[in-house]
């Protein structure tokens, strides 16, 4: 079945240091992933997404990485700062017309002082 | 431009009992999903609704039930509560159906704790 999962649950990053959080998919079909950043007390936030026609897509600070062939995709976060701190999880609408987010379990992100 | 609210924010309830959490999407968004999140783990989609049906469902008994009303707020019901049910109970509003997804707004959520 489909699934989505994230290689490591925790990462400990110095402050200022640059972040990479990795996740793996299953479904050969996927064609769109989305990026979501979870803090403490609060609701999946969105941070950037990437389409199956794109090996890369920049936004401010992050950049996404699209391996199609290994089915795997990166988040990477440069210069992190403590407000970096939170769970990140990738997620993928699946087939169903995208009403659906499938997550991984996530990737708690520590950034140290 | 208000966010997705949830109420109430926590929730302690008996195992047997029912509950009703509650949603109001963001403003312009017409379709809201709901998600639940067990500790530690990633959401887990139950259902949508658009148009006030339900619009999609995941592996979850029928003891999970919801409503969309015309205002396009939303309840999520859960009877006949089970100790696993207690988790995070997400609420995410966006726009229209086949762009739903990139609308995605999601709430603070409801933390439901049975006991």
């Amino acid at each position: 079945g489909e699934s989505v999962g994230l290689h490591l649950p925790t990462l400990s990053v110095q402050e200022g240091d640059n972040s990479i959080i990795n996740c793996a998919y299953s479904n050969s079909a996927s064609d769109y992933f989305i990026w979501y950043k979870q803090e403490s007390g609060k609701g999946p936030q969105f941070i950037i997404d990437i389409r199956s026609n794109m090996d890369k897509r920049q936004g401010q600070r992050v950049t996404v990485l699209l391996n199609k062939t290994v089915k795997h995709l990166s988040l990477q976060i440069a210069a992190t700062q403590p407000g970096d701190s939170a769970v990140y999880f990738c997620a993928d609408p699946g087939e169903t017309s995208g009403s659906r987010l499938t997550f991984g379990e996530g990737t708690q992100l520590t950034v140290n002082p | 431009e208000t966010g997705v609210t949830q109420s109430p924010t926590h929730l302690i309830k008996t195992r047997g009992q029912q509950v009703t959490l509650r949603c109001s999407s963001q403003s312009g968004h017409n379709t809201v999903s709901w998600y639940q999140q067990a500790l530690g783990q990633g959401p887990q989609f139950i259902f949508q609704y658009y148009r006030e049906e339900e619009n999609g469902r995941g592996n979850f008994p029928p003891r999970f039930s919801g409503l969309q009303f015309p205002n396009y707020s939303s309840e999520l019901n859960v009877n006949a509560l089970e100790l696993d049910d207690s988790a995070l109970y997400l609420c995410a509003s966006s726009l229209a159906f086949r762009a739903g997804i990139y609308g995605y707004t999601f709430g603070s959520g409801t933390r439901l704790t049975v006991v």
